[in-house]
Order: C-alpha cells, then structure tokens, then sequence
C-alpha cells in the first residue's frame, strides 16, 4: 500500500520570499508523484507531475518539484511567492502497473499563507 | 467544454435523509471517482468506477452507494445520512493509462448534515 506524508500543516511565508512545501511518501512499487492545488472555496487543479525521466519537474505558476527516490520525497517549491499563492497544496500519488486503477491517495494537505 | 461539473453545489440534510450527488463530466474519461475532504485528512476516496459498468470501494465507503449511469456520469447517494457525513465531496475523472492518470476535479458540493 502508498502512503503520503506532507510534512507542514501550515506554511506562512513574506510575499516575494522562497517556500519549500514537504512531501514524503511510502510504497513498495512505482509510483506516479502529483502536486495539486486547491484555492479557497474551488476544485484542486493541477501543479504538476512526476512520471519518468527528469527529476526535476516543473508545473504552472512558476513552482517546480523535484523527486528523490533515494529519500521518497517530492517536495514543492518556489523561489518567490505572490499573496496569490496563498492556498492549499496537495501532494498524491499512484501507482504504476498493469493493476493500477487510477488511484489517487492524498497527503493531509498543507495550508500556503502569503503575507504582505 | 464544462470539465467536471457537480450538483448540487451546497446541501442541507437532516439526520436521517437521502440524497444523490450528481457528478458529469465531458472529456470521454474511462475513469471517476467520489472523494471527501475533511479538515486535516486531506482526500478520501469513496468509491471509484474504472470504467462503464463497474464500480469499486476506496477507503471510505460505509454510508454510501454509487451508481455509474453511464460513460459521462457517476452518481453518490447517501441513504440515511448522518452528522459523521458533513464533508465537501469532489467528484474526479480521469482516463487511465494516458496523461499520466492525471485527474481532474469538479468544483466540489458542500454537505451539511444537521
């Protein structure tokens, strides 16, 4: 079985100052890695992904993760943040394999506060 | 191009009551899921539907009961709901084995339950 582990419940960070959001998970086969984000009162939508090849991944917004297997980390960055940044991030995964169903199991969440 | 959309967006029930969450979606997805998200436990899947004509249990499913109708939608019924249910329930698709097993979500139907 997976399992996801985000480090921070809660993040505050200074507009325009760097933030790293921690994910950590646990299986014993492949996985496919996600971020998702979830603004105040919407659906989550997608950051990013890791499937194979580059290590380091980039996704929309200006934030990238980079995924160390040696560690089973997929943590999220980004080296300046905007008040609208501020959100709920979500790490998940699933894994690979003719017996994957899709799906997804979530980390608890971790709560982005940008402050001006 | 609607994505994923849900119905109702917010419900009040009492102790007792039954409801459907309605959940479409039109980008020709083989897969859908039902999750519910509660403060500090992230998303749980409910029940999920690896295709047309099947329907399988995630990790909560006790209180629940889906139907999948059809390619395009999937349904979440709740008999007799209970406090224990308040929650906000997203409903996912996905097609599996392409793009990743990206899923995409729908906005979300916030329940309460008196």
């Amino acid at each position: 079985a997976q399992s996801v582990t985000q480090l921070d419940s809660q993040v505050p960070v200074f507009e325009e100052a760097p933030v790293e959001l921690r994910c950590n998970y646990s299986s014993s086969v492949s996985v496919y890695l996600f971020w998702y984000v979830q603004y105040p009162n919407q659906g989550l939508q997608l950051l990013l992904k890791y499937l194979s090849g580059s290590t380091l991944v980039k996704g929309i917004n200006g934030f990238e993760a980079e995924f160390n297997k040696s560690q089973t980390s997929f943590h999220l960055r980004k080296p300046s943040v905007h008040i609208s940044d501020t959100a709920e991030y979500f790490c998940a995964v699933t894994r690979l394999g003719s017996s994957n169903t899709g799906k997804l199991i979530f980390g608890q969440g971790t709560t982005l506060q940008v402050k001006p | 191009n609607a994505g994923v959309t849900q119905t109702p967006k917010f419900q009040v029930l009492k102790t007792g009551q039954s409801m459907t969450l309605q959940c479409a979606q039109d980008m020709n997805h083989n897969s859908m899921y039902w999750y519910r998200q509660d403060p500090g436990m992230g998303l749980r899947l409910i029940y999920y539907s690896a295709s047309e004509g099947t329907t399988d249990k995630g990790e909560v499913p006790n209180g629940y009961n889906v139907s999948r109708l059809n390619k395009r939608e999937f349904s979440l019924r709740l008999e007799s709901a209970a406090p224990s249910q308040t929650s906000v329930y997203f409903c996912a698709s996905s097609d599996q084995g392409v793009d990743g097993e990206t899923q995409y979500f729908g906005p979300g139907t916030r329940l309460l339950v008196l």
